[in-house]
C-alpha cells in the first residue's frame, strides 16, 4: 500500500541549531502539505504546494522556516535557527487532488529543541 | 488559526459502548473531514461528508452535519479498545474553485476501557 514517507522521525536539536525535515508524498500525489502538531492540539498548516509552486504559505514562520518541492515530488522543510518554542510534530501529507479530497498524512518527524 | 471546535475533549467509555463526538465550527464550509489519529502517529482519514449531504456511514462509523447549526457528529458504533485515538474533524472553508485548505479542531482524546 503507498504511503508517504517522512524522515527522520525523530530529531532533538538544540535552540539556534539547523534542522531539515524531508517528505516523500504517494506517487502521483500533486498536492502536499506540511502542518506542525504541537502536543495536545491540532495540526496546523505551515505550507500547501501544488507541484512545485507554494499555493499557501500564509501561516509559515518565514523569518526562520523554509519549505521547497523542486521537482514537484519530494519536499524538504528546513528550520534555521531552531527556536524552543519550534517543538512540536511535524506532518507531512498528500493528496491527488487541489481542490477536494481526503489527505493521506506521513508518520510525522518528531523535533525537540533544547 | 483553528476553526472546528470538538466536543467533549476527552471521552472515556467502556468497550462495546457507542462514542459520540461533536464538531463545531464558524464559516461556512465546502466539506468536513474526520480524522483518527494513534498516539505518536500520523492522522488516518476517516470519512469526508460535503455540505449538500446530511449524514454518512462507513462501517461503524456514523457522521451526521447540520450546516444551519455549524456542526457535525461523528458516532462510533460498538467501540473496540482499538478505537483508542485522538479524532480531529477537519473543515474546508476555501473559496469556490479555490485550493482545498483543510483547518483541524484541537481533537477529542477517546479512550476505550476493557
Amino acid at each position: 500500500e503507498a504511503e508517504v514517507a517522512q524522515s527522520p522521525r525523530y530529531k532533538i536539536t538544540e535552540k539556534s541549531q539547523a534542522v531539515a525535515f524531508w517528505c516523500d508524498p504517494i506517487s502521483g500525489h500533486a498536492t502536499l502539505y506540511w502542518y506542525r502538531q504541537i502536543l495536545g492540539q491540532g495540526p496546523e498548516l505551515l505550507v500547501q504546494f501544488q507541484d512545485e509552486s507554494v499555493v499557501d504559505d500564509s501561516q509559515l514562520p518565514k523569518d526562520r522556516f523554509s519549505a521547497e518541492r523542486l521537482k514537484g515530488v519530494d519536499s524538504t522543510l528546513k528550520i534555521q535557527p531552531a527556536e524552543l518554542g519550534d517543538s512540536a510534530m511535524y506532518l507531512c501529507a498528500s493528496s491527488s487532488g487541489l481542490y477536494t479530497g481526503e489527505l493521506f498524512f506521513g508518520e510525522g518527524s518528531r523535533l525537540t529543541v533544547l | 488559526s483553528q476553526q472546528g471546535e470538538e466536543d467533549p475533549q476527552a471521552l472515556s467509555i467502556q468497550e462495546g459502548e457507542n462514542a459520540t463526538m461533536n464538531c463545531s465550527y464558524k464559516t461556512s464550509i465546502n466539506n468536513l473531514q474526520w480524522y483518527r489519529q494513534n498516539s505518536g502517529r500520523g492522522l488516518v482519514h476517516l470519512i469526508l461528508i460535503r455540505s449538500n449531504e446530511r449524514e454518512k456511514h462507513s462501517g461503524r462509523l456514523r457522521v451526521t452535519l447540520d450546516t444551519s447549526k455549524k456542526s457535525s457528529s461523528l458516532l462510533i458504533t460498538a467501540s473496540r479498545a482499538a478505537d483508542t485515538a485522538s479524532y480531529f474533524c477537519a473543515t474546508d472553508a476555501s473559496e469556490p474553485q479555490g485550493a482545498q485548505k483543510l483547518v483541524f479542531g484541537q481533537g477529542t482524546r477517546l479512550t476505550i476501557n476493557p
